[in-house]
């Protein structure tokens, strides 16, 4: 099946620290998704992507869709204790079925 | 209050047991999915379902079974065929089946099978 892949897989960062997570598909993505799970808990909807080369802020947050649609950047700006957890890119690459990307997992260290 | 529920959080079968994780959701969805997370891994969708009583494979269905006889129950048997069944297990839901639409997860059953 598809791919959707993500990089880093592991990030450690000083607090205050900048993070980016990119996420690549092998086909073009109609849209994106990103998710952002906290230690022992459950998935979270953070944002949706549509168009090509989209940009969206959620304050600290930078999320951008590739012009090709074919991949996905997540950007944190000063990260804070808050923003630890595992953050998710999902696509649907072939038609109404998901695939969630391998994950980043975010420490942040105080 | 709206939301997804799971149950039980923690569940301890014996190997060659079959055992049934239950999800209900009360957000008048149509369409419920079930994914399995292992460490360090994403989730991998297992079974979803557009609409009553119709539902498709995921990726990994071999050794689990599924059911939509209401709207708002999607539970998950998870059999003596899935060769290894210890993982988080997360059922989750949206307004409808199409790639637009955001998934809401509930809190997820973490199965170990001894």
């Amino acid at each position: 099946g598809q791919q959707v892949m993500q990089i880093p897989q592991y990030q450690h960062v000083q607090e205050g620290e900048d993070f980016t997570t990119y996420c690549n598909s092998s086909t073009t993505l109609s849209n994106i998704q990103w998710y952002k799970q906290r230690p022992g808990g459950h998935p979270v909807f953070l944002i949706q992507l549509v168009k090509s080369g989209e940009v969206k802020k959620q304050k600290r947050l930078t999320f951008q869709f590739g012009e090709a649609k074919k991949n996905s950047s997540l950007h944190i700006t000063a990260t804070q204790t808050t923003d630890v957890g595992t953050y998710f890119c999902a696509g649907p690459p072939d038609g109404n079925q998901f695939y969630f990307g391998t994950g980043t997992s975010l420490t942040v260290i105080p | 209050d709206g939301g997804i529920t799971q149950s039980p959080k923690y569940l301890f079968r014996k190997e060659g047991q079959n055992v049934t994780l239950s999800c209900e959701q009360n957000l008048n969805h149509d369409a419920m999915y079930w994914y399995r997370q292992d460490p360090g891994q994403g989730l991998r969708l297992i079974y979803y379902s557009q609409i009553v009583n119709d539902f498709q494979k995921g990726d990994i269905a071999e050794g689990y079974s599924v059911s939509r006889e209401k709207k708002e129950s999607f539970p998950l048997t998870v059999t003596s065929a899935q060769k290894n069944p210890t993982a988080f297990y997360l059922c989750a839901s949206s307004i409808g089946l199409g790639p637009d639409h955001e998934q809401f997860f509930g809190p997820g059953t973490r199965l170990t099978v001894l």
